[in-house]
């Protein structure tokens, strides 16, 4: 198994609460990707990483920041968490030269009540 | 924008039955292509790859061929395990090496193999 580890693995916490979840890897990859899974709609990507600081949004960025202050650690921050935001999270990694072969962290439920 | 359609599920068999798992896709230029596969209470591992037209990949039994005519990547095993049950992802990436790899996912198709 790949290096990946997610924290918590559930969480519970109201609406309007601020909420971040930690990524973090020991395999040295250096692209990290958030994403959420959510009934009919797959997975869809949140925000990814490049490298150390450099990130960008993807598909379903809105409500969402991260951070990437070094190469193991991915943070996803919900600023302010709402019901819609009630998810499954899955963090993946890559390397440059097979990107599309990514590796996939056991997943956070959580749920914004 | 890419999208991915894959059949409905869940889908139901019988051990030693022949699956098929449609997935279609829609895609500006020339994507690879990708089936992924979620075990219960776990993340999704990749399955097979292929990265260009009429390519097949395989892995554990499993078959996709890549047909660009179609724009089908369609999965299939010619016996199934109570062990294959699972929910399998088809997903495409239109970005090369070197660059981190957006993933486009279908909705995901639930197999249950009974015996």
């Amino acid at each position: 198994d790949a290096g990946i580890t997610q924290s918590p693995r559930h969480k519970v916490t109201e609406t309007g609460t601020p909420v971040t979840l930690r990524c973090h890897q020991t395999e040295n990859h250096r692209y990290m990707y958030w994403y959420r899974q959510d009934p009919g709609h797959g997975l869809r990507l949140i925000h990814y990483s490049y490298g150390v600081k450099d990130t960008d949004k993807g598909e379903v960025s809105d409500g969402y920041s991260v951070s990437r202050s070094k190469t193991e650690d991915f943070l996803l921050t919900l600023e302010s968490a709402t019901s819609s935001q009630t998810s499954v999270y899955f963090c993946a990694i890559s390397e440059p030269r097979t990107p599309y072969e990514q590796y996939f962290g056991p997943g956070t439920r959580l749920t914004v009540t | 924008g890419n999208s991915v359609t894959q059949m409905e599920g869940p889908v139901t068999l019988s051990e030693e039955a022949f699956l098929t798992i449609n997935c279609t896709y829609t895609a500006t230029g020339y994507p690879s292509l990708f089936w992924y596969v979620q075990y219960p209470g776990e993340g999704l591992q990749l399955l097979l790859k292929a990265t260009k037209a009429d390519d097949k990949g395989s892995n554990k039994g499993f078959e996709a061929t890549y047909r660009k005519e179609t724009t089908s990547f369609h999965l299939e095993k010619g016996s199934v395990q109570v062990s294959d049950s699972a929910v399998y992802f088809c997903a495409l990436s239109d970005g090369g090496t070197g660059t981190a790899s957006k993933l486009t996912f279908g909705t995901g198709t639930r197999l249950q193999v009974t015996l």
